[in-house]
């Protein structure tokens, strides 16, 4: 079993939808989670932390499920500029490194 | 501007030769480290470095080596060792303060073994 599974997609939405991915993690004894987002030939970058409490910043929306083991983002309201690959990211070890998933594939369309 | 450079973008090379990596960081960042990128799969850890003058190994280190000899610097050799060196390389590095789990990536050097 992978540390971090997604659905690879893609997702296809058109403009002002609603949609939401998920992510599960095999380390029960994981302690930070992220939501990164990668543009195509791009570098990731670091989208939301993902706080056990949820949070949310402007359309997008992360929570935690400890008991479950999953992380989800919900992105509301979709932009053109929302395309991209969306990487699930949990720590494996406390402070150190990090296991990434391979990506969710959002394709926001008109 | 605070950030991190890789170099070169692009990289060709023959089979059989070495080749260099640059990381550079200005971000007084303690720790980096060197992922692989491949279609379709997550990025994987090749080497880490939480402190100048000491390394460790990640998940695919095999035919990787690299140097921290600064704090700034964290260059990664690709040997001929490395039996599919074909890969979008990343470098990141991690504050050092609250925030010990957040990397922050360079743009990435794409190689690519003719």
């Amino acid at each position: 079993r992978k540390e971090v599974e997604q659905d690879p997609g893609p997702f296809n939405v058109p403009e002002g939808a609603t949609v939401a991915f998920n992510c599960t993690y095999s380390n029960s004894a994981s302690q930070s989670f992220f939501w990164y987002r990668q543009d195509c030939r791009k570098e990731p970058k670091l989208l939301m932390s993902v706080y056990s409490s949820g949070n949310e910043d402007g359309r997008f929306t992360a929570q935690l499920n400890r008991a479950s083991q999953y992380i989800s983002l919900l992105i509301r309201d979709s932009k053109l500029s929302d395309s991209a690959t969306y990487l699930c990211v949990v720590n494996a070890e406390y402070g150190n490194k990090l296991v990434f998933g391979a990506g969710t594939i959002l394709r926001v369309k008109s | 501007d605070g950030g991190i450079t890789q170099s070169p973008k692009y990289l060709f090379r023959k089979e059989g030769q070495n080749v260099t990596l640059s990381c550079e960081q200005n971000l007084n960042h303690d720790a980096m480290y060197w992922y692989r990128q491949d279609p379709g799969q997550g990025l994987r850890l090749i080497y880490y470095s939480q402190i100048v003058n000491d390394f460790q190994k990640g998940d695919i280190a095999e035919g990787y080596s690299v140097s921290r000899e600064k704090k700034e610097s964290f260059p990664l050799t690709v040997t001929s060792a490395q039996k599919n060196p074909t890969a979008f390389y990343l470098c990141a590095s991690t504050d050092s303060g609250k925030d010990t789990d957040t990397q922050y990536f360079g743009p990435g050097t794409r190689l690519t073994v003719l």
